[in-house]
């Protein structure tokens, strides 16, 4: 069964500082995807990233870059020079690709990320 | 066209009310889906439609309806809820095997 773990509960760092946010898997699967997504106070899940099983090439977007890592089963999330705007949750989340299957994406606990003016 | 809307942004009623809530996108996604989340909790799958047929309801109480009337609208049927039901609903849509797109979510308050 998929499963995601987000051990990190609650950080909390002062601006400009660096944060990684930890997310590990399990699944059957050789096929299946991973996400992340933004949800600050307002509720709306915000879609940062997804990554297929097949690309395991870092990916780096402005302050955001993540790092992914199948021999680990791992799909971390970096954020560099961190800014109040960046407080949030942040759920990693995985999805299984099954021929003539629905997708079902399976959220982890999220973090929830306190950036300290 | 690309975000998905959802009506109301707040909703209270009463365990004997029938109510709705609504989802709407335009970007020809064929898949659209209904989330629950209770605070501080995970979003957590209700159901699934693809191709405005349900495909996945992931073992939800039948005070709980979902409706499928096109490929760009997908709505929630609400009946003699439980306070327990109150959370934030959240809708989303993708293409097949894509990446969910979710809107802003209706939160809902049973007293």
């Amino acid at each position: 069964a998929q499963k995601v773990t987000q051990a990190q509960t609650e950080i909390s760092v002062v601006e400009k500082e660096d944060v990684t946010l930890d997310c590990v898997y399990e699944t059957r699967d050789t096929t299946y995807y991973l996400f992340w997504y933004k949800q600050p106070p307002s509720g709306e899940l915000v879609f940062l990233i997804r990554r297929n099983s097949f690309d395991e090439q870092n990916e780096i977007s402005g302050r955001y870059s993540w790092n992914f890592q199948k021999s680990t089963s791992s799909f971390n999330f970096t954020i560099t020079a961190s800014q109040v705007v960046d407080s949030a949750v942040y759920f990693c989340a995985l999805s299984e690709v099954v021929m003539n299957r629905d997708d079902k994406i399976i959220f982890g606990k999220g973090t929830r990320l306190h950036i300290l003016p | 066209d690309t975000e998905v809307t959802q009506t109301p942004k707040h909703l209270v009623m009463g365990m004997t009310n029938k109510k709705s809530l609504k989802c709407e996108q335009h970007m020809g996604h064929r898949a659209m889906y209904w989330y629950k989340q209770k605070a501080k909790k995970p979003p957590e799958l209700m159901f699934v439609y693809s191709y405005e047929k349900l495909s996945i309801n992931e073992s939800v109480p039948s005070r709980f309806s979902p409706e499928c009337p096109n490929s760009s609208l997908l709505n929630l049927h609400l009946h003699a809820l439980q306070p327990e039901d109150s959370a934030l609903y959240l809708c989303a849509s993708s293409h097949p095997s894509g990446t969910p797109f979710f809107g802003p979510g209706t939160r809902l308050t049973v007293l």
